[in-house]
């Protein structure tokens, strides 16, 4: 069954304090793997699209890399304002799979 | 701002109402979608439009019933809806026939079913 594990749940850090998301997935035909975040009563806003493990991409404090079996989105020195909940998705031929999210909450 | 407008932002409806929540995109885009997200969950797929067709309904209850005028502009008709229907409605667009291309996301539409 194709299945988008992300964790953990909810992570509580200081600002500056960097960490990593981890999305682990297992599906048949990656197409894509998004990443998203979203802030509370708005929508998903597009972060970034991983096509092939050892890909990288980077905007701002984040940095997002893909493996054969999970993509890590690492946040460096974080601030407040990146306090939202990050999704990743999984895009297949036919649908796209989205994990549960992190809670990710920076405290000043 | 968002590149998918969606109206209106907040919806308060009896069981017994009609209403339709709108989405517009002027991306170009051909491929429009309509989720629906519970608090603290991820979005949940109702319906696909590809080139003004429907080609996916996630087996979505008749009372929502879409609708896709043009390619810009998406609807979700409702009647005679559930006290669980109350969530975020999410409109989303994306490139048609690569499933490779990102979906982007309206601020969605906050539904209140009294």
């Amino acid at each position: 069954e194709d299945q988008v594990t992300q964790s953990p749940e909810a992570l509580r850090l200081q600002e500056g304090e960097s960490s990593s998301l981890n999305c682990s997935y297992t599906v048949s035909g990656l197409r894509g793997l998004f990443w998203y975040r979203q802030d509370p009563g708005k929508g998903p806003e597009f972060l970034f699209t991983l096509y092939s493990a050892g890909e990288e991409k980077e905007k701002e404090r984040l940095k997002a890399t893909l493996t054969k079996k999970e993509s890590f989105l690492h946040i460096t020195a974080p601030k407040p304002e990146d306090s939202a909940t990050y999704l990743c998705a999984a895009s297949l031929d036919d649908k796209i799979i989205f994990g549960k999210g992190t809670r990710l909450h920076i405290l000043p | 701002d968002t590149e998918v407008t969606q109206t209106p932002k907040h919806l308060v409806m009896g069981m017994t109402n009609k209403k339709s929540l709108k989405c517009e995109q002027h991306m170009g885009h051909r491929a429009m979608y309509w989720y629906k997200q519970k608090a603290k969950k991820p979005p949940e797929l109702m319906f696909v439009y590809s080139y003004e067709k429907l080609s996916i309904n996630e087996s979505v209850p008749s009372r929502f019933s879409p609708e896709c005028p043009n390619s810009s502009l998406l609807n979700l008709h409702l009647h005679a809806l559930q006290p669980e229907d109350s969530a975020l409605y999410l409109c989303a667009s994306s490139q048609a026939g690569t499933a490779n291309q990102p979906q982007h996301f309206g601020d969605g539409t906050r539904l209140s079913i009294l």
